[in-house]
């Protein structure tokens, strides 16, 4: 069985720092451009970032550019998504997404 | 960054058809904008139905199409079910970033 499992969300306040984490069991991340997606509460979908299959290319939504940061690591099957100097807009449910799979999300509320 | 834009709610009749569209405010979708189109339900995640324009997952339930129709991403659902009732997300890629379209309520009625 397939599972992607997304960590780290939490509470945070308004210019402090998360990390995202993706882990997948029964699917080889390595095979597949890598990325996080987001949703807001009561909102569409926003695509955030994505990463190359061995990490050379990173594109970003104009706006995380230069606070958010994605990463993987193939030998831990594990994606990455380091999130600083966060803002009240960045408030949403954090998806990692392959082509295919979806994980089911980690929340971050960022608020004072 | 390029706007995508999907009819904001559609209904369609148990049995009939529907199609939802996907258009890019950069100009004509084609096939190199590798459209995606995911299906959401209320309280869970975002499922990919269709990917590479009208390539289908193993789950992807056969009345599911995809297209490229009218310079536009297309989605035909034909003999639509209760069940198929959902938001419905399409996904661009321009070369390299990517962007969703606001979505399509589907009601089945």
């Amino acid at each position: 069985e397939v599972q992607v499992v997304e960590s780290g969300g939490g509470l945070v306040q308004p210019g402090g720092s998360l990390r995202l984490s993706c882990v997948a069991s029964g699917l080889t991340l390595s095979k597949y451009w890598m990325n996080w997606v987001r949703q807001a509460p009561g909102k569409g979908l926003e695509w955030v970032a994505n990463i190359k299959r061995d990490g050379s290319e990173k594109y970003y939504v104009d706006s995380v550019k230069g606070r958010f940061t994605i990463s993987r690591d193939n030998g831990k099957n594990s994606v990455y998504l380091q999130m600083n100097s966060l803002r009240a807009e960045d408030t949403a449910v954090y998806y990692c997404a392959s082509p295919g799979e979806w994980g089911q999300g980690t929340l971050v509320t960022v608020s004072s | 960054q390029a706007v995508v834009t999907q009819e904001p709610s559609l209904t369609v009749s148990p049995g009939g058809t529907v199609t939802l569209t996907c258009g890019s405010s950069t100009g004509v979708v084609t096939s190199g904008h590798f459209p995606f189109w995911f299906q959401q339900k209320p309280g869970q995640a975002p499922r990919t139905l269709i990917y590479d324009t009208s390539n289908k997952h193993s789950w992807t339930p056969a009345r599911f199409s995809g297209s490229l129709l009218g310079g536009k991403a297309a989605l035909t659902l034909s003999g639509a079910q209760p069940e198929d009732e959902a938001e419905y997300f399409c996904l661009l890629s321009y070369s390299g970033p990517r962007v969703f379209g606001g979505g399509t309520k589907l009601t089945v009625l």
